[in-house]
């Protein structure tokens, strides 16, 4: 099975930096992904790795650790309508079968 | 980028009957698809994964003959909910991995929310 973790909660200041971080035990490991999802609303794709390092996407970083099993998402320039729930999700593989298993998400609100 | 459509969008039922919803992948071909519950204030909870031309895989704890899937083309799968009970009531996501290259990414259908009375 899969052991995914990340906070629950976060509060950040419009304009600032927020990392959240997502720890993970998985075999079988193929990949992380982060989503964003607005309350009511499908989460949407923010970025993949499957490789160590730092993938960059605009005001957008995920970062990768397979050794450690260990992610963060890093966001910049904050903006009020970054006030959502991100969702570190894995991808699993085993003999052709692959699924992608969610974390609990981490709520996060930005305040003026 | 690709995109995954379902269908409806929400639904109301009454208890007892079965609800039919549609995901489609409506600019690529998915032989897999995923299909996840989301209760509120929950994250999404894998039920099954859908696979092309065979039996769906379903996740522990998930009845087969309650939530049939079919996955009859390479762009549809269904999920029928049957027998539907006020506990079923909850957000249904679809899922579709679109691989290019070295590639990967999942999109999301937007959902449908279901009601059962």
């Amino acid at each position: 099975g899969q052991n995914i973790d990340q906070p629950t909660e976060m509060t950040a200041t419009e304009g600032a930096i927020v990392q959240i971080n997502c720890t993970y035990q998985t075999s079988g490991f193929n990949g992380l992904f982060w989503y964003q999802q607005h309350a009511g609303e499908a989460p949407t794709f923010l970025s993949y790795n499957v490789l160590d390092g730092l993938e960059e996407k605009g005001r957008f970083s995920s970062f990768l650790s397979r050794s450690k099993g260990y992610s963060y998402l890093l966001l910049k320039e904050l903006q009020m309508k970054d006030s959502a729930s991100y969702l570190c999700a894995v991808r699993d593989s085993h003999g052709g079968y692959q699924k992608v298993t969610f974390g609990t998400g981490t709520k996060l609100q930005v305040i003026p | 980028g690709a995109v995954v459509s379902q269908h409806p969008s929400w639904v109301i039922c009454k208890s007892g009957t079965s609800v039919k919803i549609e995901c489609r992948s409506l600019d690529f071909q998915a032989t897999t698809m995923f299909w996840y519950r989301q209760f509120p204030k929950q994250s999404l909870m894998l039920m099954a994964t859908s696979n092309e031309g065979s039996k769906a895989t379903y996740e522990q704890g998930v009845e087969k003959d309650k939530f049939l899937i079919n996955h009859a083309s390479l762009t549809l799968s269904t999920l029928t909910v049957t027998s539907a009970h006020p506990e079923d009531s909850s957000f249904y996501i679809c899922s579709a991995p679109f691989v290019g290259g070295i590639s990967y990414e999942q999109y999301f259908g937007p959902g449908t929310r279901l009601t059962v009375t």
